[in-house]
């Protein structure tokens, strides 16, 4: 079945510096992308997601980018606030049911 | 809030009785799904539902069953529970007609003892 592996683990930036979250998936006919951020002691929530068909996509200072031929995809996050700190979990949809596999995720931390 | 709802909040129970968690929903949304978060293992699928009485099993499903006889109401039950069942569940809601994005409930804590 599908496996999606995350890193970094954990993430400790400056405000203002970028910060990228990488994941890699296995099976080649997953073709939905979502990234989610959780708070500590909350839901978590969506951010951004890319289908399989686009190769990069924006929303203010997160972006997501996908190489299908690696089997990857990337978040990014420019200009980093504290507010930006909390676990993030990319996902990958393996079936037409939209059922997700998520990577273990990333404790983004950001510093003042 | 985000149209759907999970209860209880917080349920302490011991080894070996049945525990139901509830998921309910007012979006009318046909997919609705049940996930456990433990450290280190992120967001793990234990069941999900394609409709009313369409149910169909996750990565984690052992020890699990689940019952949707309507369309706002998602039940998980662990008939027996054990201590490795000791986690955080989320129930999640989807319309594939309008975007695979899931909005989450707000979790149940679950500690078994």
């Amino acid at each position: 079945g599908e496996n999606v592996e995350q890193h970094p683990s954990t993430l400790s930036v400056q405000e203002g510096d970028s910060a990228v979250i990488k994941c890699t998936y296995s099976d080649s006919a997953s073709n939905y992308f979502p990234w989610y951020k959780q708070e500590l002691g909350k839901r978590p929530q969506l951010i951004i997601d890319i289908r399989s068909n686009v190769g990069e996509k924006k929303d203010q200072r997160i972006a997501v980018t996908l190489n299908k031929t690696a089997k990857h995809f990337s978040l990014h996050i420019t200009e980093t606030q504290p507010e930006d700190s909390a676990v993030y979990f990319c996902a990958a949809s393996i079936d037409s049911q939209g059922n997700l596999i998520f990577g273990k995720g990333t404790k983004l931390s950001v510093k003042p | 809030d985000a149209g759907i709802t999970q209860s209880p909040r917080h349920k302490v129970t011991e080894t070996g009785t049945p525990v139901t968690l509830r998921c309910h929903q007012t979006e009318n949304h046909r997919y609705m799904y049940w996930y456990r978060q433990d450290p280190g293992h992120g967001l793990r699928l234990i069941h999900y539902s394609y409709g009313v009485k369409d149910t169909d099993k996750g990565e984690v499903s052992d020890g699990y069953s689940v019952s949707r006889s309507k369309t706002e109401d998602f039940l998980l039950t662990l008939e027996s529970a054990t201590s490795s069942q000791t986690s955080v569940y989320f129930c999640a809601i989807s319309d594939l007609s309008q975007s695979y994005g899931y909005t989450f409930g707000s979790g149940t804590r679950l500690t078994v003892v």
